[in-house]
């Protein structure tokens, strides 16, 4: 089983519509979770960060962790054409030697 | 195979020395990224180069240079290592709208 599993899509959805983006994980250890957004030809940009569980809101975008199911979530609210990108989640365990474990990603595409 | 691969993976060197750390690519991307994960687990794109060249130059010291001998490789040198260039350095690569993809990151202990 893979550390960090992610839905490669693509996920189309009409413009307006909430857009629920997911990852599991196998590794218990794991307590920061970061979702980053990839437009195309642009490298990955950090969009949201969420330690431990529970959630997380910024404008738009609301960050779910669920430590006891290993599933974190990313909703996007009132989704615009300018949302169209490759979102990657990401986490890391606590300890100093900790890398961060990334996601395959998933392209998303808002349909105006 | 691995797509993205980076050497070394852990490298321990003093204060004051120059190393590099290489960075490969098997998958025909035409454009790679130098990252720096900060102490809060951020990922902070250093470099980008597409096709050999410079694309993305963030605000780093002139200590770091990377360079690009093909685009398959995209190295990263740093000179006159301090104390706070202690990080893990991403490398990751690209291809026009696909996903990025990382190799394994590089542990740079400086002491």
């Amino acid at each position: 089983q893979k550390e960090v599993e992610q839905d490669p899509g693509p996920l189309s959805v009409p413009e307006g519509a909430i857009v629920s983006l997911n990852c599991t994980y196998s590794n218990s250890a794991f307590q920061y979770f970061m979702w980053y957004r990839q437009y195309s030809r642009k490298g990955p940009e950090l969009l949201m960060y969420t330690y431990s569980s529970g959630n997380k809101e910024d404008g738009r975008f609301t960050a779910q962790v669920d430590k006891s199911s290993k599933y974190i979530s990313l909703f996007i609210r009132d989704s615009q054409p300018s949302d169209s990108a490759t979102y990657l989640c990401a986490m890391s365990a606590s300890g100093r030697d900790d890398k961060i474990i990334f996601g395959k990603g998933t392209r998303l595409h808002i349909l105006p | 195979d691995t797509a993205v691969s980076q050497t070394p993976k852990y490298l321990v060197t003093q204060m004051g020395n120059d190393k590099s750390i290489k960075c490969e690519q098997n998958l025909g991307h035409d454009t790679m990224y130098w990252y720096k994960q900060d102490s809060k687990k951020f990922l902070k794109i250093m470099f980008s180069y597409n096709n050999k060249e410079l694309i993305i130059n963030e605000t780093v010291p002139n200590r770091f240079s990377p360079k690009s001998p093909d685009k398959a490789h995209l190295n990263l040198h740093i000179n006159s290592l301090e104390l706070g260039d202690s990080a893990v350095y991403f490398c990751a690569s690209s291809q026009w709208d696909t996903e990025a993809f990382f190799g394994q990151g590089t542990r740079l202990t400086v002491v």
